[in-house]
């Protein structure tokens, strides 16, 4: 069973400039997560989906910011216009159930390096 | 501001010994994940735990929860190098479906 893919998997960009990053979750799991770590810093969460629909966007820092799962199957995050401060590690995440219904198994993708210059 | 604090931040031991990582935290969480990340990869699932109190063993590691919910601890026997590796916990506030992750231990099993 393939895991969940990232792509790119590094991306330099200048200041000003668009960056879309993408995320195909394993098959199957309506939830998608993405999270970011910045240098230096813990890992933190972004936003999560169930399905096409947002449940959570409360970690977005900012309206440059621009996620979306048309679908309900992989997912975009849209930084425009990126600056300094974006640039870090961006990780996809997705699992079978959410909530502490049952332990909420999460499955990392490998993550996008984000340089922004 | 929910925080994971954990500790050690950094480690480095000598194949053989003993270890363990803790991993604080001032709210109740209804579950707590254990990972362990590699260079260029993303985090591991190791366990969940979610019950308070509750204790797993994989192989030499002991993950256990607080019986308030609100800290964990990985116990880690005869390390080998092969454990060397960015260990993370992530705690699911009550209420929510996101984790929050900690600060995270760099642990180095010298050989």
């Amino acid at each position: 069973e393939a895991g969940v893919t990232q792509f790119p998997s590094h991306s330099v960009i200048e200041k000003g400039q668009t960056v879309t990053l993408r995320c195909d979750p394993i098959s199957g799991h309506d939830n998608l997560y993405w999270y970011r770590r910045v240098m230096g810093k813990e890992i933190k969460f972004l936003l999560h989906f169930v399905k096409e629909s947002k449940q959570d966007e409360s970690g977005m820092p900012n309206n440059r910011f621009l996620a979306e799962r048309t679908g309900g199957t992989y997912s975009t995050l849209k930084v425009q216009p990126a600056e300094l401060e974006d640039s870090g590690v961006y990780f996809c995440a997705s699992s079978l159930l959410a909530g502490a219904r049952s332990y909420n198994e999460q499955f990392f993708g490998p993550g996008t390096r984000l340089t922004v210059l | 501001t929910q925080l994971l604090e954990q500790s050690p931040q950094f480690l480095s031991i000598q194949e053989g010994e003993n270890l363990t990582v803790y991993c604080n935290s001032s709210s109740v969480f209804s579950s707590l994940q254990w990972y362990r990340q590699e260079p260029g990869e993303g985090p591991v699932l190791l366990v969940t735990v979610v019950t308070g109190g509750e204790v797993k063993k994989l192989k030499r590691l002991t993950f256990q929860f607080g019986d308030a919910r609100k800290d964990s601890s990985l116990h880690i026997t005869a390390a080998q190098p092969g454990d060397t590796g960015l260990y993370l916990c992530a705690g699911e506030p009550s209420g929510t479906y996101k984790y929050i992750f900690g600060t995270g231990t760099r642990l180095k099993v010298l050989a």
